[in-house]
């Protein structure tokens, strides 16, 4: 059965700090791994992860991808209020179009 | 560039009725859109996947015959869930791939809330 598996579960830090999101994965037809943020409403987009080792990189926000040792890590340097969401962890499944599945997130808090 | 739109936003209805979502892409085709439900302080979770022509494919556990998918055209998916009861009330997202780019990249639409009274 695939599984997926985020920690902390929680979070909380003071603005500046940076963080490490962890996400561990089993998917047996494993395409690429995304990450989202969820604020209020639904979660938008931010990395596609394909290859091992290769970091991506979108303002203050990394990740990276380890394939053969099934995980990923996501980020967040010089934090700010407004990066207090849930972050999700989606591995791929490339034989049933695509679809994802999530991991239970991680509710990052981060106080002035 | 790659929006997803939903609606309605929120709803809400009587138990034994039935309610319409529609997921939209706005500025590109999807051939694939995938149906998740959320409940409070829970993860998504995959409903079904959706393919434009051709019948939904629904994750175990979830009855097909209760949450209708349509996906008519490469911009247009529809959940119906019929005959709706309160333990159906939850938070409704779709997301659609973006074939013309010809990735796997997934976009998500704002959701709906469904409350069933």
């Amino acid at each position: 059965e695939d599984k997926v598996v985020q920690s902390p579960l929680s979070l909380v830090v003071h603005e500046g700090d940076t963080v490490t999101l962890n996400c561990s994965y089993e998917v047996t037809n494993f395409r690429s791994l995304l990450w989202y943020k969820q604020e209020k409403k639904a979660p938008t987009f931010l990395f596609m992860l394909t290859s091992s080792g290769i970091e991506k990189k979108s303002g203050r926000l990394s990740s990276i991808l380890d394939k053969k040792e099934l995980f990923s890590i996501l980020n967040i340097t010089a934090t700010q209020t407004g990066d207090s969401a849930i972050y999700l962890c989606a591995p791929q499944d490339g034989n049933q179009g695509g679809k994802l599945i999530f991991g239970q997130g991680t509710e990052l808090s981060v106080k002035p | 560039g790659a929006v997803v739109s939903q609606h309605p936003s929120w709803v809400i209805c009587k138990s034994g009725t039935s309610v319409k979502i529609e997921c939209r892409s706005l500025d590109f085709q999807a051939t694939t859109m995938f149906w998740y439900r959320q409940f409070p302080k829970q993860s998504l979770m995959l409903m079904a996947t959706s393919n434009e022509g051709s019948k939904a494919t629904y994750e175990q556990g979830v009855e097909k015959d209760k949450f209708l998918i349509n996906h008519a055209s490469l911009t247009l998916s529809t959940l119906t869930v019929t005959s709706a009861h309160p333990e159906d009330s939850s938070f409704y997202i779709c997301s659609a791939r973006d074939m013309e780019r010809g990735t796997y990249e997934q976009y998500f639409g704002p959701g709906t809330r469904l409350t069933v009274t």
